[in-house]
């Protein structure tokens, strides 16, 4: 079935750094590809999504590329602050249109000052 | 804007009794969801509903049964409530079966 595999565990950074989390996805076709943010004691948000080979997606400074030869969607941000240090989470469409999204485990992103 | 409302949002129940949550939504979003989420195991799908009266198992229906009456409206029921259902439960709603989902705040369930 359809998978997604993403950074384990939690990514330690300090403010102003580089942020990659990586995303590989397991599917056939040309499925959507989605990131979620988390902040503690609220819901998922939609950070952006891609639905197509070689198509970007961005907001708010995070930017991730479909790339379906290596079947990956890494989410990058060339400087964080602390204001986003939360839960980030990679997301599979469904391709046989049920409707359902297939999550990652979510990597846990904090941010020193 | 566009809001997916979750009530309520902090609830404590006794083994055994009856459980509503409550979920709207104010985009006439054709598609709404049910997850709960447990600490290392992400989200997981409890029911998706495709429209007024068409609902459909996800991966974890069993011992929850859904409503939608109204299309703004999804209740997720959990009869004679047990321990291991203590969780957070999202709501979520979607234009359609390919669209993005938008989340609800939660509610945190407290099954004693």
């Amino acid at each position: 079935g359809d998978s997604v595999t993403q950074t384990e565990g939690q990514v330690a950074l300090s403010e102003e750094d580089f942020l990659t989390i990586h995303c590989n996805y397991s599917a056939s076709g040309y499925p959507a590809l989605f990131w979620y943010v988390q902040y503690p004691g609220e819901g998922p948000q939609f950070l952006f999504r891609a639905s197509r080979d070689k198509e970007k997606g961005s907001s708010r400074g995070f930017e991730a590329t479909y790339d379906k030869g290596t079947t990956s969607f890494h989410l990058r941000k060339a400087s964080v602050q602390e204001s986003d240090s939360a839960v980030y989470y990679c997301a599979l469409g469904d391709g046989a249109n049920t409707g359902k999204l297939t999550f990652g485990h979510g990597t846990i992103l904090r941010v020193h000052p | 804007d566009m809001k997916v409302t979750q009530m309520p949002r902090y609830l404590i129940k006794r083994m055994g009794e009856n459980v509503l949550l409550e979920c709207g939504q104010d985009m006439s979003h054709e598609t709404m969801y049910w997850y709960r989420q447990d600490p290392g195991l992400g989200l997981q799908l409890i029911y998706i509903s495709y429209d007024v009266d068409s609902n459909s198992e996800g991966d974890i229906p069993k011992g929850y049964r859904v409503s939608r009456k109204k299309r703004e409206h999804f209740s997720l029921i959990l009869d004679s409530a047990k321990t291991n259902q203590t969780s957070v439960y999202f709501c979520a709603s979607s234009p359609g079966q390919q669209d993005t989902q938008y989340f609800g705040p939660g509610t945190r369930l407290l099954v004693l």
